[in-house]
């Protein structure tokens, strides 16, 4: 059975750092593209990060370029995301997702993790 | 970026009637759409891909269709499983986008 599992969220000053984490388990982590989506309460969700299988391409949307990095360790089944320069509108659950199949269709997800910016 | 417009924002129905929801591209996309359904407190599920294929495990009464820019989900008859939100993503471009969905509710 696929097993996402998201860890780090938590609540963080403005201008503050997280690392989220996303164990993956029940399939072969090394050979999946994995992305990163977030909702903010009571919103659509919202694409953030993609990541190939290698770790060597990386896509952002435009509003976390240059504030978030997605890297993942195939040794560790783990996917992440750096976090930095936090701002109000970052709050959101982060949800790790699998990509099907190299499509770009997320057919996995975690139960997500909340992500709360505020002074 | 792609905008994804869904329509109607919110569709009161009972049990065992039909469901169409809307999902309108602000430029072509292909065939490159797909339908999620996302109960409260969960994360959002894939339904349909690439249009009309019907993702791992989706019962049969979930069908899509449409091309380029006009895209439909249908739910053939309402199961009680069936209220939740619907939302549609592209991936024609990046940024990959969702539309703002729409709630689907007990009449």
């Amino acid at each position: 059975e696929v097993q996402l599992v998201e860890s780090g969220g938590g609540l963080v000053q403005p201008g503050g750092s997280l690392r989220l984490s996303c164990a993956a388990s029940g399939f072969t982590f090394s050979t999946y593209w994995m992305h990163w989506v977030r909702q903010a309460p009571g919103k659509g969700p919202v694409w953030v990060s993609h990541i190939n299988n290698n770790g060597r391409t990386t896509n952002y949307a435009d509003s976390v370029k240059g504030r978030f990095t997605i890297s993942r360790d195939n040794t560790k089944n783990t996917l992440y995301l750096q976090m930095n320069s936090l701002r109000a509108e970052d709050t959101a659950v982060y949800y790790c997702a699998r990509d099907l199949s190299v499509t770009n269709w997320f057919d996995s997800w975690g139960q997500g993790t909340l992500v709360s910016v505020s002074s | 970026e792609i905008v994804l417009t869904q329509s109607p924002a919110t569709l009161s129905l009972s049990p065992g009637e039909r469901a169409t929801l809307s999902c309108r591209a602000s430029q072509s996309i292909s065939s490159y759409l797909a339908w999620y359904q996302q109960k409260p407190g969960q994360a959002p599920r894939l339904l349909i891909y690439d249009t009309s294929n019907r993702a791992t495990g989706i019962p049969a009464r979930f069908s899509g269709s449409g091309s380029g820019t006009d895209f439909t989900l249908t739910i053939s008859s309402l199961e009680p499983e069936d209220f939740a939100v619907y939302y549609c993503q592209q991936r024609r471009n990046w940024p990959l986008t969702f539309g703002g969905g729409t709630k689907v509710e007990i009449k």
